[in-house]
């Protein structure tokens, strides 16, 4: 069984930087073809795509938030990390990670965590 | 392009056949996947690449592609499909991805 799960803080302050893992089991981010990216969807508005990290260590980024993201990946602890920095309240939002597999979904995202609510506030 | 444009809102009759679209100069390159997203769910891919269904997904959805428009066409549409529909793909760099703003699907 494939799962992805994302953890994390649920609330953080303006200016603070956003940590948060992505934790997935069943399938490895060394297998040709998989990616794993990260999505936003602020309350009652569209999913946005932010980043994503390929097995061949490719990363991508929203051109318009790359000077505020980092991905990375941990393939030893099936985990991918996404950095935000600066935060901002229209950075509220819930956030998806999900897996890719060109093999299976082309380059669509075939298995979602079920997200994670992230307020920012003061 | 750096965009993908979709219809806010659609709605069927139940068992009635819709279709849900996607603009985008990049559609001319790239397929579009496309997710349903229920409230307070995680999306749900429904079709990618050239018209092929994820595992479980029912054959009554289907997707096809004409120029820089990308479709999604549910046939015989049922009550459980009442949900938002987002298109994504590759922009026309290839380097990132774009998602749709997303199509609210009623169903009548």
């Amino acid at each position: 069984q494939i799962t992805l799960k994302e953890s994390g803080p649920t609330l953080v302050k303006p200016t603070q930087t956003l940590t948060l893992t992505c934790t997935f089991s069943g399938f490895s981010l060394s297998t040709s073809g998989v990616a794993v990216g990260w999505i936003r969807q602020p309350p009652g508005k569209a999913l946005e795509w932010l980043a994503l990290t390929y097995w061949t260590d490719d990363e991508r980024y929203r051109p318009s938030l790359k000077s505020r993201l980092t991905i990375t990946k941990d393939t030893s602890k099936n985990q991918v990390v996404l950095i935000m920095t600066n935060m901002d309240p229209v950075d509220t939002a819930t956030y998806f990670c999900a897996r890719s597999n060109y093999d299976t979904s082309g380059d669509g995202f075939d298995i979602w965590g079920q997200g994670t609510m992230v307020t920012v506030s003061s | 392009s750096s965009e993908l444009t979709q219809d806010p809102a659609v709605s069927v009759a139940l068992g009635q056949t819709v279709r849900i679209t996607c603009q985008g100069d990049s559609l001319r390159t790239y397929y579009a996947s496309w997710y349903q997203q229920k409230p307070g769910q995680a999306p749900v891919l429904v079709i990618y690449g050239k018209n092929r269904r994820p595992s479980g997904i029912p054959d009554r959805f289907s997707g096809s592609s004409s120029g820089s428009t990308s479709s999604l066409t549910i046939t015989g549409a049922q009550a459980e499909d009442e949900a938002d529909y987002y298109c994504d793909s590759r922009d026309t760099s290839a380097n990132h991805l774009l998602f749709g703003g997303g199509t609210r699907l009623t169903v009548l």
